[in-house]
């Protein structure tokens, strides 16, 4: 049992590349989030998905785009980084709502030059 | 919107004593303030989380508070020790149909030996 896993774990970018990060669960999750944390500004929510096939946006959405075809994967993707997406951003899941615990991915590290 | 606000922003104590940290929210219709302890260079993970309809729960040596009418909680940490050394999110659900938590800033808890 896994948990939850992110790829990859660290990545530079230029200014204008596009890329996905991957999420994967293997708890069957039906909630899966994606968040950015950046310093002295705690963990924003990006987009959300409430189950296979649907994602929602969430606090900080622009510049993101998000897809769950599969109800183990929550992909994140960046179609023309910019330094403001400097960043390191958290995949997390729960089993059916915002309000339970949520399982947290390790991390990726994302450095737009 | 909805704002969660939290302090102090780093807490330094001395190994035994107790810590506390606070939140504030804005929206008088949440209902769910989990709070998630992140160590360095780790992801973050629920330590203890209180909904609306009780003022106080504890577990072991952390215990959290809530007071709906002046909409604000706290994290207690009692007899603190190294491995508590840790930076300290809370977040509060929002009072709309989505439930998407709001974090705050996070506090850097450093416990002195």
């Amino acid at each position: 049992n896994a948990g939850v896993t992110q790829t990859p774990k660290f990545r530079v970018l230029k200014t204008g590349q596009s890329m996905t990060l991957l999420c994967a669960q293997d708890m069957n999750h039906e909630y899966m989030y994606w968040y950015r944390q950046d310093p002295g500004m705690g963990l924003r929510l990006i987009h959300y998905s409430v189950g296979e096939g649907t994602t929602a946006k969430g606090e900080v959405p622009d510049g993101y785009n998000v897809s769950r075809l599969k109800k183990q994967n929550f992909l994140l993707g960046l179609e023309s980084a910019a330094p403001s997406q400097t960043s390191v951003y958290f995949c997390a899941s729960s089993y059916l709502t915002f309000q339970e615990t949520q399982y947290f991915g390790p991390g990726t590290r994302l450095l737009v030059l | 919107g909805e704002n969660v606000e939290q302090h102090p922003s780093t807490l330094s104590v001395q190994e035994g004593d107790s810590a506390v940290i606070k939140c504030t929210y804005s929206d008088s219709a949440s209902n769910y303030f989990p709070w998630y302890k992140q160590e360095l260079g780790k992801r973050p993970q629920l330590i203890i989380d209180i909904r609306s309809n009780v003022g106080e729960k504890k577990d072991q040596r952390i215990a959290v508070t809530l007071n709906k009418t002046a909409k604000h909680f706290s994290l207690h940490i009692t007899e603190t020790q190294p491995e508590d050394s840790a930076v300290y999110f809370c977040a509060a659900s929002k009072g709309d149909s989505s439930y998407k938590l709001i974090f705050g800033s996070g506090t850097r808890l450093l416990v002195r030996p």
